[in-house]
């Protein structure tokens, strides 16, 4: 069974430019979760899709949005890159709905803004 | 005031001590907490789920939540090299239903042979 997969492993990009980051829940999962972590810090929610939609957004501007497929699959956009969004961004799923379910993360994309 | 403090170490042990991590909180609604280990450019793994108040036993690690003093903690017995990771604790914030975690800042720990 495979776990949460992210692509790609690694991006680096430069001031200005937009990136799409790409998720796949573990098998079963229909709620995606990212999370950015910036380097020696614990990750920070960014938002949450369950059935397509955003279901809730953490403190982070605009130019950061999301999509959810029908199969679940999820993309984080981060338009108008600046240095500070360099990070690890993290993708995590769990079954919707149930108080008690826990997430389970991917490896992350790492993210390097030149 | 951050949600979610945790003292950012790090911390280095002798093979075989026993580790005691630690997280405090100030949202008084938190009612699950959880602990997830990262290796160095990997993602969070999940340690310890519990709920509420009270001790989790799994292995060589055991889980506590003292909710009246806001205030959790892991401990690892006779820890290995293998330990050796950022440890972060988490928790979920109202409305439970959307699993958004907070997280702790993360220990790390190096376990030396």
């Amino acid at each position: 069974d495979a776990g949460v997969t992210q692509s790609p492993t690694h991006l680096i990009k430069t001031r200005g430019q937009q990136v799409t980051l790409r998720c796949s829940p573990k098998s079963g999962h229909d709620t995606v979760s990212w999370y950015q972590q910036a380097l020696g810090q614990g990750p920070q929610f960014i938002f949450q899709y369950y059935e397509e939609e955003e279901r809730q957004r953490g403190n982070f501007p605009d130019r950061f949005s999301g999509h959810q497929f029908p199969n679940y699959s999820s993309e984080l956009n981060v338009n108008a890159l600046l240095l500070g969004d360099s990070a690890l961004y993290l993708c995590a799923s769990r079954m919707g709905g149930g108080s008690t379910d826990t997430q389970y993360f991917g490896p992350g994309t790492r993210l390097t803004v030149l | 005031q951050k949600e979610v403090e945790q003292d950012p170490g790090p911390l280095s042990v002798p093979e075989g001590a026993i580790v005691s991590l630690n997280c405090t909180y100030s949202n008084s609604a938190f009612q699950y907490f959880m602990w997830y280990r990262q290796y160095s450019r990997k993602g969070p793994e999940l340690l310890m789920y519990t709920y509420s108040s009270g001790n989790k036993e799994d292995g060589r690690f055991t889980a506590q939540v003292d909710k009246s003093s806001k205030y959790i903690s892991l401990f690892i017995r006779d820890s290995q090299p293998s330990d050796s990771a950022t440890y972060l604790c988490a928790m979920r914030a109202p409305p439970s239903n959307t699993g958004k975690l907070i997280f702790g800042q993360g220990t790390t720990l190096q376990v030396k042979p």
